[in-house]
């Protein structure tokens, strides 16, 4: 089973900083990773897929990048709304697995 | 709009089964892959298991494997999840989630979950 291990834990930032967020993987995964934010009491909401593609709807400052072991979400500029547990997952035949999470919150 | 809206949950005692479903709508269903993620609340996601469009392929998480079977019917529209011998720790949120398009590593909708506790 490929790991992703997620650093760090937790995020405190400010609004208008910049967030930038690590998934590494046990083993080369190619590109096939996306991202998620979830919020209290609401389902996951996909951000970006094959690492680098932003899903629909999903603004601008929402960046992914990396290949094979390591990966990173860039949130160029905090917003209120942004502050949530962001995971990664990844996909290897039909298998799939999540991150921990890192939690970005207030500072 | 898409809509994925799951039912089935509620507490059952340990080593007993449980059927969970998810009803589909505003989407050609039989074009994509079907999933379920659990989460433990106040915990992270956990992948539990996946079917391709036409059943022919599925994966299982190896927690689950053995124990529980995905299915679909893709006349109805709809997405189950049979669990057979619960364990206390199969206690979470139940999603089904739906897969961006074949080959493409995401999941792009997903439901608001259905809670199973498994409990004496």
């Amino acid at each position: 089973e490929i790991v992703l291990t997620q650093s760090p834990a937790t995020l405190s930032l400010s609004p208008g900083e910049r967030a930038t967020l690590s998934c590494r993987a046990s083993q080369s995964v190619s590109n096939y990773l996306a991202w998620y934010q979830q919020k209290p009491g609401q389902a996951p909401r996909l951000l970006i897929y094959d690492a680098s593609n932003r899903a629909t709807g999903i603004p601008a400052r929402f960046s992914g990048s990396g290949s094979g072991t390591d990966f990173t979400l860039t949130i160029s500029s905090l917003e209120p709304e942004d502050f949530a547990v962001y995971y990664c997952q990844q996909r290897s035949n039909w298998s799939l697995t999540f991150g921990g999470g890192t939690k970005v919150e207030i500072k | 709009e898409v809509q994925l809206v799951e039912s089935g949950g509620g507490l059952v005692q340990p080593g007993r089964s449980l059927r969970l479903s998810c009803a589909a709508s505003g989407f050609t269903f039989d074009d994509y892959v079907m999933h379920w993620v659990r989460q433990v609340p106040g915990k992270g996601l956990e992948w539990v298991s996946g079917i391709s469009w036409n059943s022919g392929s599925t994966g299982y998480a190896d927690s689950v494997k053995g124990r529980f079977t995905i299915s679909r019917d893709n006349a109805k529209n709809s997405l189950y999840l049979q669990m057979n011998s619960l364990r206390a720790e199969d206690t979470a949120l139940y999603y089904c989630a739906k897969g961006v398009v074949a080959g493409t590593t995401g999941l792009d909708y997903w439901g608001q979950g259905t809670l199973v506790t498994v409990s004496s």
